[in-house]
């Protein structure tokens, strides 16, 4: 167990729709990323939120937008969706802003899929 | 544009064989180099990483091997176990095109037969 937790396992939702994920890192993580991974794309990384401020910025749609609250969850907000944003979306957290010399640790994803 | 290529895409290996998968990448910038190893079901986890200072690095059975010249770098599991079947990932980042941003290959699934 990576100690990441992300909520819900899976999500069912239909073209236009809005979603939010969640991701509660490690404890004492204060970075969190988030990805998306596709059979066709691979891992895409999207963003990286440290303390909860905005750090890096990735292959983030404009119609995709995250956060990271006071208490150091994440939530990543997907809106008009459509077919193509289908994916599996997995948050990771490290205890720095740089991973160098603390890996990624990442949960076990959210299955959105756009019907 | 797949900043890091990954091959082959799939492998079935016998037990007790070598896993040897390969990676090329571009950005000379390049300095950081982990492998994730990701079970049904479940996220990536770390393997093991190099940084470019190094030519070889190993961990029990896993090792990487680092070609900066021609910019590719490979895994090799020696003694592979059925328990290694999972789907591998190479990655690299650093440079301006920002150190938490890592790029990913598109995988490799890896099938140990007993």
């Amino acid at each position: 167990d990576s100690g990441v937790t992300q909520t819900p396992k899976h999500l069912i939702t239909a073209t236009g729709q809005r979603v939010t994920l969640r991701c509660s890192p490690r404890s004492g993580d204060l970075s969190v990323y988030w990805y998306q991974q596709s059979l066709d794309q691979g891992l895409q990384f999207l963003i990286q939120y440290y303390n909860g401020e905005e750090r890096a910025k990735g292959n983030i749609l404009e119609r995709f937008s995250a956060q990271q609250f006071p208490d150091l969850h994440s939530e990543l907000n997907l809106s008009s969706l459509e077919l193509g944003d289908s994916a599996l979306y997995f948050c990771a957290s490290s205890p720095r802003a740089h991973y160098y010399n603390s890996p990624l640790h990442f949960g076990n994803g959210t299955r959105l899929t756009v019907t | 544009q797949q900043q890091v290529k990954q091959s082959p895409q799939s492998l079935i290996v016998q037990k007790g064989g070598i896993s040897i998968i390969n990676c090329a990448y571009e950005n000379t910038a390049f300095d950081y180099f982990p492998w994730y190893q990701q079970f049904p079901g479940k996220g990536p986890a770390l393997l093991i990483a190099i940084r470019p200072d190094v030519s070889e690095k190993k961990e029990g059975r896993f090792t990487i091997s680092f070609n900066k010249s021609a910019k590719q770098f490979s895994l090799h599991i020696m003694d592979s176990q059925p328990g290694d079947s999972a789907t591998y990932f190479c990655a690299a980042s650093g440079g301006r095109t920002g150190a938490n941003n890592l790029f990913f290959g598109t995988g490799t699934r890896l099938t140990v037969i007993p």
